[in-house]
């Protein structure tokens, strides 16, 4: 079946390092989505990419989705203690329906 | 924007006792309905997708008759954890889809213990 996989596990930062996380995908994704959930918390929607080496940003957030639609990044440009978290990556395949989450990156900021 | 409300947020039962929670999407309408489960430091992995009037979708590997799915209406599924055990102490975590999108807007969670 579909697999998603996310590195790394875990990323610990100096305040003001930049960071970044990846998703590779075992098939083809119809799209994919990023989530931020902070500690004891539910995950919340940062964005979806959908179009071939689509590139998107927010702020200090850069997401990219590959050409080949199979694997994805998140850049985290110059982190803040607020970035603390774990980010979660979730494609959906081309059948539809699903969303196959990765295993998450959690990021620690030193400040 | 789209606002899904999980209850009980927290719960602590007994074994052997069934637990039920409650997942409703308060400003919209939601045909497809996910339920999660989360470990401790890990990701959530899918239970079942529930479609409202219809028999819910189970992952491999999950009981059905363990883990009761209704979605008896557009803005309201429930999953219902029959003769809990110890090991099915987990975060429980519902999603939904609004409409025909694709984002996926979760509950807070259900944190389960089980004694």
């Amino acid at each position: 079946g579909q697999q998603v996989m996310q590195i790394p596990q875990y990323q610990h930062v100096q305040e003001g390092e930049d960071f970044t996380t990846y998703c590779n995908s075992s098939t083809t994704l119809s799209n994919i989505q990023w989530y931020k959930q902070r500690p004891g918390g539910h995950p919340v929607f940062l964005i979806q990419l959908v179009k071939s080496g689509e590139v998107k940003k927010q702020k200090r957030l850069t997401f990219q989705f590959g050409e080949a639609k199979k694997n994805s990044s998140l850049h985290i440009t110059a982190t803040q203690t607020t970035d603390v978290g774990t980010y979660f990556c979730a494609g959906r395949g081309n059948q539809g329906g699903k969303l196959i989450f990765g295993q998450g990156t959690e990021l620690s900021v030193k400040p | 924007g789209a606002v899904v409300s999980q209850h009980p947020s927290w719960v602590i039962c007994k074994s052997g006792t069934s637990v039920k929670i409650e997942c409703r999407s308060l400003d919209f309408q939601a045909t497809t309905m996910f339920w999660y489960r989360q470990f401790p430091k890990q990701s959530l992995m899918l239970m079942a997708t529930s479609n409202e009037g219809s028999k819910a979708t189970y992952e491999q590997g999950v009981e059905k008759d363990k883990f009761l799915i209704n979605h008896a209406s557009l803005t309201l599924s429930t999953l219902t954890v029959t003769s809990a055990h110890p090991e099915d102490s987990s975060f429980y975590i519902c999603s939904a889809l609004r409409g025909s999108g694709t984002e996926a807007f979760f509950g807070q969670g259900t944190r389960l213990t089980v004694v």
